[in-house]
């Protein structure tokens, strides 16, 4: 079983939708969770850490589940420059775990 | 604006040639880490260092790979010899500390 396991999509989702991506981690001792957003062709760039009790950024929400061992990310209002990969992100031991990526399209 | 710079961008060559990549972390991160991302495999950890000593290398095939960090503004990753199994994008990241990560463009590495 992979350490973080996310649905690779793609999602394919008109302007203006809301859409959420869950991940789920296996590592109960993992600290520290993030969200990273990836272009195509481009490096991954943090897009938001993702805290016990939620926080939002503008139209991006992320939530984490302790008990169940996901974390989660509501984009609002999609855009079209919002279409990317979403890659979930936990700590292992001193280092980072990335999940293999959620694809997103938003069409016009 | 402080960015991590890789060289090369892109590599084409061939099976059994040796290959170097070169990253220039972000001045004053003293964490470096070498990924390499493939389709399949998504973004595997390959090896990494702090204050230029190497704390994990567990991910990279120790029989061709080889990671250095000859100065704090130099981190290698040389592959001899290469195989076509190694293609894939391998990105540098430097960070203070593990969880804040900055990216490098990346070097697409392609062996024929």
């Amino acid at each position: 079983r992979k350490e973080v396991e996310q649905d690779p999509g793609p999602f394919n989702v008109p302007e203006g939708a809301t859409v959420a991506f869950n991940c789920t981690y296996s590592n109960s001792a993992s600290q520290s969770f993030f969200w990273y957003r990836q272009d195509c062709r481009k490096e991954p760039k943090l897009l938001m850490s993702v805290y016990s009790s939620g926080n939002e950024d503008g139209r991006f929400t992320a939530q984490l589940n302790r008990a169940s061992q996901y974390i989660s990310l509501l984009i609002r209002d999609s855009k079209l420059s919002d279409s990317a990969t979403y890659l979930c992100v936990v700590t292992g031991t001193d280092k980072l775990i990335f999940g293999t990526g959620t694809r997103l399209q938003v069409f016009p | 604006d402080a960015r991590v710079t890789q060289t090369p961008r892109h590599k084409v060559t061939e099976m059994g040639q040796e290959v170097t990549m070169r990253c220039q972390p972000i001045l004053g991160h003293n964490t470096v880490f070498w990924y390499r991302q493939t389709m399949m495999q998504g973004l595997e950890l390959l090896a990494y260092f702090r204050n230029r000593a190497p704390l994990d290398d567990s991910g990279m095939p120790k029989d061709r790979f080889s990671a250095e960090m000859p100065d704090a503004t130099l981190a290698t990753l040389k592959i001899q010899p290469s195989e076509p199994r190694d293609s894939a994008v391998y990105f540098c990241a430097s960070g203070s500390n593990t969880d804040t990560q900055y990216f490098g463009p990346g070097t697409r590495l392609t062996v024929l």
